[in-house]
């Protein structure tokens, strides 16, 4: 089991430059999530996917769009990169037995480290 | 506005000795969750609480939760340099996680 798996680790844009953020799970889980990490920000939810076919806001989601493209897969698009788009990324999924209103644990991958210039 | 808050952020402490990480939340909510990261690292679970009163327990790392005040804690027991690292809480409210800013702790030998 590879668990949570995100492409690319690292990648360098220059303003106003597009790109896709990969992610796939390999754990059969209903929910997953995009998540930016600021120093001293702790996590901020980008976007979620609490099962296949939805998506919703989280706190940050404006500059972002989300696609749950099947069950294993949830990519984050950047249309217009911008400098205070520079942060590391990070996915994660759960299982999520539909209890209303509650997530279980999360599990993450490894991130991306995006810098826009 | 949906609030955690960490106390301290930032920890400095000799090994051996014990210290206790302070998490408090705006809402209500029964469940909460710690993590861990390491430096350049992904974050790993550490404990879910998912009731008023629940005390897990790992290692060195003891986690509590008092839903009535809104508060848990995560105790460290006679601390070893390998507990290094940030700690996070992060509160379940809506299908969502809502995240405190990160204890980060560094343990001297």
């Amino acid at each position: 089991n590879a668990g949570v798996t995100q492409t690319p680790k690292f990648q360098v844009l220059k303003t106003g430059q597009s790109m896709t953020l990969q992610c796939a799970q390999d754990m059969n889980h209903n929910s997953m999530y995009w998540y930016r990490q600021d120093p001293g920000m702790g996590l901020r939810l980008i976007y979620y996917s609490a099962s296949e076919g939805t998506t919703d806001k989280g706190e940050v989601p404006n500059g972002y769009n989300v696609s749950r493209l099947n069950k294993r897969e949830f990519s984050l698009r950047l249309e217009s990169a911008a400098p205070s788009q520079t942060s590391v990324y990070f996915c994660a999924s759960s299982v999520n037995q539909g209890l209303a209103g509650i997530t279980d644990t999360q599990y993450f991958g490894p991130g991306t480290r995006l810098t826009v210039l | 506005e949906l609030k955690v808050e960490q106390n301290p952020l930032f920890l400095s402490m000799q090994e051996g000795k014990n210290y206790t990480i302070y998490c408090n939340y705006s809402t209500t909510s029964d469940r909460l969750y710690w993590y861990r990261q390491d430096p350049g690292k992904s974050l790993e679970s550490l404990f879910v609480l998912l009731s008023n009163g629940a005390v897990k327990q790992e290692g060195r790392l003891m986690a509590s939760l008092d839903t009535k005040a809104r508060l848990s804690t995560l105790h460290i027991t006679a601390a070893v340099h390998d507990l290094s690292a940030t700690y996070f809480c992060a509160v379940d409210i809506n299908y969502q996680l809502i995240w405190g800013a990160g204890t980060k702790l560094i343990i001297k030998p």
